[in-house]
């Protein structure tokens, strides 16, 4: 079975400044991880996903994240954000293992991002 | 491309009341299908998934059910709603052969 911690319920953050949302999963087994953004009242939008190959993963809206293996983390970062991109981001993860009776993301707690004028 | 619909969006019902909430997927055939629950300010709760016509599994013991009597088509019930059973539901769809899941808007739900 899998888990994943969101280090930060809460990151207020002033527009243009850069902002980093960690994350921090464990697993038995090797994993594919996600990073989703929910807007208020809406149904969650992928960001961003790391497969394989680079460890450095870039996504929509100016997003990218790093995979560490070793410290078994998935941050994601935007070097300047906007107002607009006020709302919270989720982490995911997924055994790698495909399984015919579906394959399941176990969700963070989500951390709730506030970008002040 | 694809897409996801649920209804309804928004929906109060009172305690003991029975629930149908209906998500449907277009663009693709034999997706897998997810409910999952969002309680207020916490995080997503997987309830049921399917990778197929009839066939569901449960993550969680409930007074939920769901059923996917189409291909594309999955829905939730409850014969007798709880306080406890208020929360967004978002339902959600993948790729047979993928891992990443696409979500449907959510339906606000709230029980008096």
């Amino acid at each position: 079975a899998q888990s994943v911690t969101q280090l930060d319920s809460q990151v207020p953050v002033f527009e243009e400044a850069p902002v980093e949302l960690r994350c921090n999963y464990s697993s038995s087994v090797s994993v594919y991880l996600f990073w989703y953004v929910q807007y208020p009242n809406q149904g969650l939008q992928l960001l961003l996903k790391y497969l394989s190959g680079s460890t450095l993963v870039k996504g929509i809206n100016g997003f990218e994240a790093e995979f560490n293996k070793s410290q078994t983390s998935f941050h994601l970062r935007k070097p300047s954000v906007h107002i607009s991109d006020t709302a919270e981001y989720f982490c995911a993860v997924s055994e790698s293992i495909p399984r015919a009776a579906g394959n399941k993301l176990t969700f963070g707690g989500g951390t709730r991002v506030l970008v002040k004028p | 491309s694809q897409t996801i619909h649920q209804w309804p969006a928004t929906l109060v019902q009172p305690v003991g009341s029975p629930l149908s909430l209906e998500c449907t997927v277009e663009g693709t055939s034999n997706p897998n299908l997810y409910w999952y629950r969002q309680a207020a300010g916490r995080g997503l709760q997987l309830l049921f998934y399917s990778v197929g016509i009839g066939q569901i599994s449960s993550e969680v013991p409930q007074n939920l059910s769901a059923s996917r009597p189409q291909d594309r088509q999955f829905i939730l019930s409850s014969k007798k709603l709880l306080l406890s059973d208020s929360g967004f539901y978002l339902c959600a769809w993948s790729y047979k052969v993928a891992y990443e899941q696409y979500f449907g808007p959510g339906t606000r739900l709230t029980v008096t």
